[in-house]
């Protein structure tokens, strides 16, 4: 069974720069994932979609500060020149064929 | 520009049924795999239904097979996720999600199962 495992909590300075971790379960380090951001009282927003050798592809108008990056069962979102806006929860997901979605319980990023 | 526009949420009591529609605009629909996800209050996402680009296929979470059903209607541009014995635990913001790996979402609209 995959299972998408974040962190619950995540902080940084303004203009600091962050990386947020979502890690697959054992068996599953070939799957791409994608980074969602949902911001205060939103909707959530697609980021990016992210595969196994790190390649990524971003949504439309997500700024150059947001990227992605893999190491084995790592997915990774780095955000640099934090600002305030940034601040938001961060999900993870992914498909498993013939089974459906999953998403990760995902990170409250807090900007100080 | 991409839109999906989800409607046809309010209070119902439990037990009760609710039909949510999605009207997609900006792209082909019918080339596109759709999914319901579901936000509980103060909850983290969490998928509740797929349907596949021609309507075909379907795939339900443990947590509503038996009780949701999800259709599409290409000719339309539409999306629907019929809910039937609706639980307290149903309550949450419910979202159309396009893709696999999902590209757009929708706004959301707030399904309250209450009595």
């Amino acid at each position: 069974q995959l299972v998408l495992t974040q962190s619950p909590s995540a902080s940084a300075s303004l203009g600091a720069s962050v990386k947020l971790t979502c890690t697959l379960s054992s068996g599953h380090s070939s799957y791409a994932i994608a980074w969602h951001q949902q911001q205060p009282e939103k909707g959530p927003r697609y980021l990016m979609k992210l595969n196994s050798d790190g390649s990524h592809s971003k949504g439309d108008g997500i700024p150059d500060r947001f990227s992605g990056s893999s190491s084995g069962a790592e997915r990774y979102l780095t955000i640099s020149s934090l600002q305030s806006e940034d601040e938001a929860d961060y999900y993870c997901q992914t498909w498993v064929t013939g089974k459906g979605m999953v998403f990760g319980g995902g990170t409250k990023l807090t900007v100080l | 520009e991409v839109q999906l526009a989800e409607s046809g949420g309010g209070l119902v009591q439990p037990g009760g049924s609710l039909r949510l529609s999605c009207a997609g605009s900006g792209l082909t629909f019918s080339s596109c795999d759709m999914n319901w996800v579901r936000q509980a209050p103060g909850k983290g996402l969490e998928w509740i239904s797929y349907n596949s680009r021609s309507g075909s296929t379907t795939y339900y979470a443990d947590s509503v097979k038996g009780r949701f059903t999800s259709s599409r209607d290409n000719a339309k541009n539409s999306l629907y996720l019929q809910m039937n014995n609706l639980r307290a635990e149903d309550t949450a913001v419910y979202y159309c999600a396009r893709d696999k790996h999902i590209a757009h979402w929708g706004q959301g609209t707030l399904v309250t199962v209450s009595s």
